[in-house]
């Protein structure tokens, strides 16, 4: 089974800051990941995936994140961070053969300062 | 022209009744799903049809009941609704079952009283 954890339910920069949101994985297989951005009253967008390949994966909006498979993490980062940044993340897992689920972690707001 | 399409946006209705959402996409994808969100934002899958075919059925009541027309659609039936339903329902789809990069609608915003 696959679980995500995120550290810190909530994450306050100030513009122009470093955005560092932390997810760390448990899964028994290979797994994909995933980050995703919810604002206000919508929908989950896809920011960034990891599959295969490159360790480093970029995404939309300037995000990035590692996955780094002996620290079991796969932490997101921004180097600046927006008013338009302010939104709740999420990390998720999957496996990466059969069927597959997506498991979310619990999410992180990012509260972003003039 | 929305990708993955929800109705209604809101419901508000009494205990007991009898309820449905419909979700359709217009990606082509294969795969769609049916996500709950909790009040605290916490987000759990509940089913996912592959080209019509139920796939995942998590631990769900058997009062929450999906049907897929067709691999376009993806609707969901609640009967006898309780309180612990009020949830957002998020439909998604996906190309295929391998599910890299879900397309998220904008949610159903069901609230019992």
């Amino acid at each position: 089974a696959q679980s995500v954890t995120q550290l810190g339910s909530h994450v306050s920069v100030s513009e122009g800051a470093l955005v560092l949101l932390r997810c760390n994985y448990s899964s028994s297989v290979p797994p994909y990941l995933f980050w995703y951005v919810q604002y206000p009253n919508q929908g989950l967008q896809l920011l960034l995936k990891y599959t295969t390949g490159a360790t480093l994966v970029k995404g939309i909006n300037g995000f990035e994140a590692e996955f780094k498979k002996s620290e079991t993490s796969f932490h997101l980062t921004k180097p600046s961070a927006h008013m338009s940044d302010a939104a709740e993340y999420f990390c998720a897992v999957t496996r990466n053969t059969g069927f597959q689920k997506l498991v979310f972690g619990t999410g992180t707001r990012l509260l972003v300062s003039p | 022209d929305t990708a993955v399409s929800q109705t209604p946006k809101y419901l508000v209705t009494q205990m007991g009744n009898d309820k449905s959402i419909k979700c359709e996409q217009n990606l082509g994808h294969d795969t769609m799903y049916w996500y709950k969100q909790d009040s605290k934002k916490f987000l759990k899958i509940m089913f996912s049809y592959n080209n019509k075919e139920l796939i995942i059925n998590e631990t769900v009541p058997n009062r929450f009941s999906p049907k897929s027309p067709d691999k376009a659609h993806l609707n969901l039936h609640i009967n006898s609704l309780e309180l612990g339903d009020s949830a957002v329902y998020f439909c998604a789809s996906s190309q295929d079952y391998r599910g890299q990069g879900l397309f998220f609608g904008e949610g159903s915003r069901l609230t019992v009283l």
